[in-house]
């Protein structure tokens, strides 16, 4: 009950493209939703966060969707660039825990 | 703001030596810190929670006389690695909370080789 699942693996895209990852949860004890951007041989950077009574919230070029009855939710980055290439992790918090998604690593192509 | 800094950012050393990994909050006081693990491709597995001035808490199936945690103040949590083996090397990473809570902000990590 305490996983999150993310999909895809991986996944290549052309500049300005928009890729979307997706994740599922069934821990409905999950308070908010943060999505992480790493990048080879650094820690996670926190990109953008929900919590559950907002179906969507957009912060520059990234968006999440939310759906709570379906408990899914996905990251949407607009017009990407190459420099968003790296691995994204979602995850669910509940209390201070975080339990995270299996990553996506993004390729943007030039 | 909500810096977390770790060091070292990388270490090698032989078997059976222990090692510390520092972790801090650099500006803001961190009532809980995390310990992670993370292998090549893989995502992040908790090792343990720890709260200052307290005991850590640790997941299944880490061994906490193996990961010793100290979190002696409000912006200094430590982790050491005793007798490290070669299936000890990993990537560990340290996080923090705020006194509000979320989000946690995670260091860079140290890459641990043990030959």
């Amino acid at each position: 009950q305490q996983q999150v699942k993310q999909s895809p693996q991986s996944l290549i895209v052309q500049k300005g493209g928009i890729p979307i990852i997706n994740c599922a949860y069934e821990n409905t004890a999950f308070d908010y939703f943060p999505w992480y951007q790493q990048f080879p041989g650094k820690g996670p950077a926190l990109l953008i966060a929900i919590r559950p009574d907002v179906s969507e919230k957009k912060e520059g070029r990234f968006t999440i969707s939310f759906n709570k009855s379906a408990k899914q939710f996905s990251l949407h980055i607009m017009d990407s660039q190459p420099g968003d290439s790296a691995t994204y992790f979602c995850a669910g918090n509940r209390g201070s825990r975080l339990t995270f998604g299996e990553g996506t690593q993004l390729t943007v192509n030039p | 703001g909500a810096v977390v800094s770790q060091h070292p950012s990388w270490v090698i050393c032989k078997s059976g030596t222990s090692v510390k990994i520092e972790c801090r909050s650099l500006d803001f006081q961190a009532t809980t810190m995390f310990w992670y693990r993370q292998f090549p491709k893989q995502s992040l597995m908790l090792m343990a929670t720890s709260n200052e001035g307290s005991k850590a808490t640790y997941e299944q199936g880490v061994e906490k006389d193996k990961f010793l945690i100290n979190h002696a103040s409000l912006t200094l949590s430590t982790l050491t690695v005793t007798s490290a083996h070669p299936e000890d090397s990993s990537f560990y990473i340290c996080s923090a909370n705020g006194q509000g809570g979320q989000p946690q902000h995670f260091g860079d990590g140290t890459r641990l080789s043990i030959l």
